[in-house]
């Protein structure tokens, strides 16, 4: 099993549309959690970090499930300047604290 | 923005040639970070220093050799490289190891 895994998509919506991420991770002791934006042929750029109680930020709501193991990214009302991709972020946990693990990214693209 | 700069920011190599990847942070934190992302793929991490210190080096070939004379530079030295080994090479900094990453823009690689 991968340590973080996402849906690869694309996801491919209509502007307005809502449209939801999953990524799950593997390690139980993982503290911080993250999403991240790639822009094609940029760097990734934060977006949220993601808390036990859950943060919305606009348009934007992050969760943390630690049950099941996993976080969600939801945006609503989507925008054409949305299509990026999306990338999760874990950090290791226990022994491996210090360290980010990414997920591959889920590409959003979304249409007029 | 400024906070994290990476140059160059696109370089062409040969396979014999020498080439060093410098990276700066103006953001007063105390972790770098090397990343590798090839196309399709999730992000790589290379190394980690923290405090100037190197912590971590993720079996990555000795043809990358990185060096962090300060809590605000690190570079790449690279040298002999591959083909296999044209990529995004993105450099991250943080106030702590487990703490949110920021990204510079990368230095897209091609090794001929």
């Amino acid at each position: 099993r991968k340590e973080v895994e996402q849906d690869p998509g694309p996801f491919n919506v209509p502007e307005g549309a809502t449209v939801a991420f999953n990524c799950t991770y593997s390690n139980s002791a993982s503290q911080s959690f993250f999403w991240y934006r790639q822009d094609c042929r940029k760097e990734p750029k934060l977006l949220m970090s993601v808390y036990s109680s859950g943060n919305e930020d606009g348009r934007f709501t992050a969760q943390l499930n630690r049950a099941s193991q996993y976080i969600s990214l939801l945006i609503r009302d989507s925008k054409l300047s949305d299509s990026a991709t999306y990338l999760c972020a874990v950090n290791g946990g226990g022994n491996q604290g210090g360290k980010l693990i990414f997920g591959q990214g889920t590409e959003l693209s979304v249409k007029p | 923005e400024t906070g994290v700069t990476q140059t160059p920011r696109h370089l062409v190599m040969g396979m014999t040639n020498k080439k060093s990847l410098k990276c700066e942070q103006h953001l007063g934190h105390n972790a770098m970070y090397w990343y590798k992302q090839s196309a399709k793929k999730p992000l790589e991490l290379m190394f980690v220093y923290s405090l100037e210190e190197r912590v971590e080096n993720n079996s990555v070939p000795s043809r990358f050799s990185p060096e962090c004379p300060n809590s605000s530079h690190l570079f790449l030295h690279l040298h002999t490289l591959q083909p296999e080994d044209s990529a995004l090479y993105l450099c991250a900094s943080s106030q702590e190891r487990a703490r949110t990453q920021y990204f510079g823009p990368g230095t897209r690689l091609l090794v001929l």
